[in-house]
């Protein structure tokens, strides 16, 4: 069964620094991955998504994420972490015709 | 302006009583799903429908009952037999289901309650 895991619950940076949400999958077949950030209260706006196009994927805000095939990886990176960045973000992965399996979400924490 | 409209943003539900959660989409988008969240839990699939009159049971299908009248509508209810209702619903909708890569667009949610 496919699935994913986010490590790290919660993830605390400070502002200016560097941005790396963990994301790992397992996948009997090439998957298709995404990265959504949830604001407090709101719905899931995407950043970006894998699609075997290239490995390396640039997102919106700043975001982008490389997809490992050897390591079952699709890590999130933001070089310089802004304030307004302080949000859930879930990797979720899709390849059974369109469902997606979400992982337990990584809360980001951004300090002044 | 194009998206997915939820409505209300907040429910509360009293014991043993059936409510109603709105989702519409004006994207045109053939397939619409509804998630539960719950905290650290992600989101975890309800019911999906690729077409109208048609509609699949997702993960958690158990106390939940959905319809698909209308291209643009797709209203969950939840029923007295769902035990534990509190929770953050999401509605999404995509161009299509059965094709990988497709999007997913979400609404803003509705927030459940229990009294």
């Amino acid at each position: 069964a496919q699935s994913v895991t986010q490590l790290g619950s919660h993830v605390s940076v400070s502002e200016g620094a560097l941005v790396l949400l963990r994301c790992n999958y397992s996948s009997s077949v090439p998957p298709y991955l995404f990265w959504y950030v949830q604001y407090p209260n709101q719905g899931l706006q995407l950043l970006l998504k894998y699609t075997s196009a290239a490995t390396l994927v640039k997102g919106i805000n700043g975001f982008e994420a490389e997809f490992k095939k050897s390591e079952t990886s699709f890590h999130l990176t933001k070089p310089s972490a802004h304030m307004s960045d302080a949000a859930e973000y879930f990797c979720a992965v899709d390849n059974q015709g369109g469902k997606l399996i979400f992982g337990q979400g990584t809360e980001l924490s951004v300090k002044p | 302006d194009g998206g997915i409209t939820q409505s209300p943003k907040y429910l509360f539900r009293k014991e043993g009583q059936n409510v109603t959660l709105s989702c519409e989409q004006n994207l045109n988008h053939d397939a619409m799903y509804w998630y539960r969240q719950d905290p650290g839990q992600g989101l975890r699939l309800i019911y999906y429908s690729q077409i109208v009159n048609d509609f699949q049971k997702g993960d958690i299908a158990e106390g939940y009952s959905v319809s698909r009248e209308k291209k643009e509508s797709f209203p969950l209810t939840v029923t007295s037999a769902q035990k534990n209702p509190t929770a953050f619903y999401l509605c999404a909708s995509s161009i299509s289901r059965g094709s990988t890569q497709e999007t997913q667009y979400f609404g803003p949610g509705t927030r459940l309650l229990v009294l």
